[in-house]
């Protein structure tokens, strides 16, 4: 069956710094997305991307969030200066236009 | 009002019991419904889409009042492996791609 990558699994940080969170989306899925769930609370909408170019996004996603496709393949997110309330799981997703969504299994951030 | 809401639990049953779970939504005009099952630090995986016929799958119903805004899942002959949080979600567009929206979960453990 086919997944959705996320590497690393676990990332440590410390506070201010930048970090960049990979997924391999499925490869033949139009559309890409990233969650975010803080410990204890409910999976929250971050943005999503289609045709190169966000879709959509939270009003969680603010100027400290960017999202890439640097390649046919990757789909990143990148915190610049991060807080410690960025400390979450964080959950990348593709679909397509039939089946529905496929999430990876996430990167824990740990922001110190 | 939150957007789709879920008695948190937690439920606690024994092997074989029935149990349901509840969930209401907010913004009348979703389109497309789901449970999803996580398990403790893990992702989200999609359990069963809802329909408004009611829809079945093993020993797990779901069922959808949209006049009432309310979504159902009950859980028949319950077994060790179904303990997890059950999430209630809601795609306001209803395509298979859209954004999707978290209830935060219901924790149910089934115990011997």
């Amino acid at each position: 069956e086919p997944e959705v990558t996320q590497t690393p699994s676990h990332q440590v940080t410390q506070m201010g710094q930048e970090v960049i969170l990979r997924c391999v989306p499925i490869s033949n899925h139009l559309y890409f997305y990233w969650y975010r769930q803080i410990l204890g609370q409910k999976v929250e909408f971050l943005v999503s991307f289609y045709n190169n170019e966000i879709s959509e996004k939270s009003e969680i996603f603010d100027d400290q969030f960017s999202v890439e496709r640097p390649d046919g393949s990757n789909f990143t997110l990148k915190i610049r200066s991060t807080k410690l309330e960025d400390s979450a799981m964080y959950f990348c997703a593709s679909s397509d236009r039939f089946y529905g969504y496929t999430f990876g299994s996430g990167t824990r951030l740990t922001v110190v | 009002r939150k957007e789709v809401e879920q008695d948190p639990g937690p439920f606690n049953v024994p092997e074989g019991a029935t149990v349901a779970f509840n969930c209401t939504y907010s913004n009348s005009a979703s389109q497309s419904f789901f449970w999803y099952r996580q398990d403790c630090r893990k992702e989200p995986k999609l359990l069963m889409s809802v329909y408004s016929s009611g829809n079945e799958d093993g020993r797990f119903t779901a069922q959808l009042n949209r006049a009432s805004q309310y979504i159902s899942l009950l859980i028949r002959d319950s077994k060790l492996s179904d303990s997890a949080t059950y999430l209630c979600v809601v795609n306001i567009g209803g395509t298979s791609y859209g954004k999707l929206t978290f209830g935060q979960g219901t924790i149910l453990t089934v115990h011997p």
